[in-house]
């Protein structure tokens, strides 16, 4: 059970809008550490989408946004389509565990 | 092109050992901190080792402390994971990773990942 939670499952229509919560606390991203977000697509590597909260890594579309906000982080899908179906990680640090690099449980986006 | 390519998985028995190689190509490689993540079965994703650009400095897991050794030969462009002790919990798929800097830092992303390689320990 990660210390950063994220819903196991969301689901969205091609052309809507979804988001995927990265829930915290004090320790981790309340205490202002940066969170970055993966995509990881059906039996492949994850890809770095996201970095520090709200940046897009190169070449990712701008229908994918960030944000945080107190102990919370958010992922925005806009304009869904059919390749986006995949799980989403976020990632940050905690000063209170042992860990040196924490990630939250992961989201599986379904495409109806 | 930037690229990670891990190799050396495979079935194992539990408690016997493995080692996994990363080769990496298109960056230099010394200048950057590594590290490697797994995927388990049904699971999300776990960092596992990380380890300076220079190769001095290591982390490791509280999971996998005292079993995994992560190492790096600069001159050949090249990450490892000896696995040791090897339990069933360590079936996942090993993917090595690339992070920005050259020291290694938990709040870094992962910017560059490789296919995996696959690890199945059972009996």
């Amino acid at each position: 059970q990660s210390v950063l939670t994220q819903p196991p499952s969301v689901s969205g229509a091609p052309g809507q809008r979804v988001t995927i919560s990265c829930t915290g606390g004090r320790s981790n991203i309340g205490a202002g550490y940066h969170v970055h977000w993966y995509q990881q697509l059906p039996g492949a590597a994850p890809k770095l989408l996201i970095y520090a909260n709200t940046n897009r890594a190169a070449g990712v579309p701008d229908r994918f946004s960030a944000s945080k906000s107190g102990t919370s982080a958010s992922l925005a899908i806009s304009g869904l389509q059919a390749e986006d179906e995949a799980n989403y990680y976020c990632q940050s640090f905690d000063s209170s565990l042992s860990a040196y690099v924490i990630f939250g449980g992961g989201t599986k986006l379904t495409v109806l | 092109e930037v690229q990670l390519v891990e190799s050396g998985g495979g079935l194992a028995q539990p408690g016997g050992s493995l080692r996994l190689s990363c080769a990496a190509s298109g960056f230099t490689f010394s200048d950057f901190a590594m590290s490697w993540v797994r995927l388990a079965p049904g699971k999300g994703l776990e960092w596992v080792s990380g380890v300076s650009g220079s190769g001095e400095n290591t982390y490791h897991a509280d999971s996998v402390k005292g079993r995994f050794t992560i190492s790096r030969d600069n001159s050949k462009n090249t990450l490892s994971l000896q696995i040791n002790s090897l339990r069933a919990e360590d079936t996942a798929v090993y993917y090595c990773a690339k992070s920005l800097e050259p020291y290694f830092d938990s709040l870094d992303p992962l910017d560059v990942w490789g296919p995996g390689a696959t690890v199945t320990v059972s009996s």
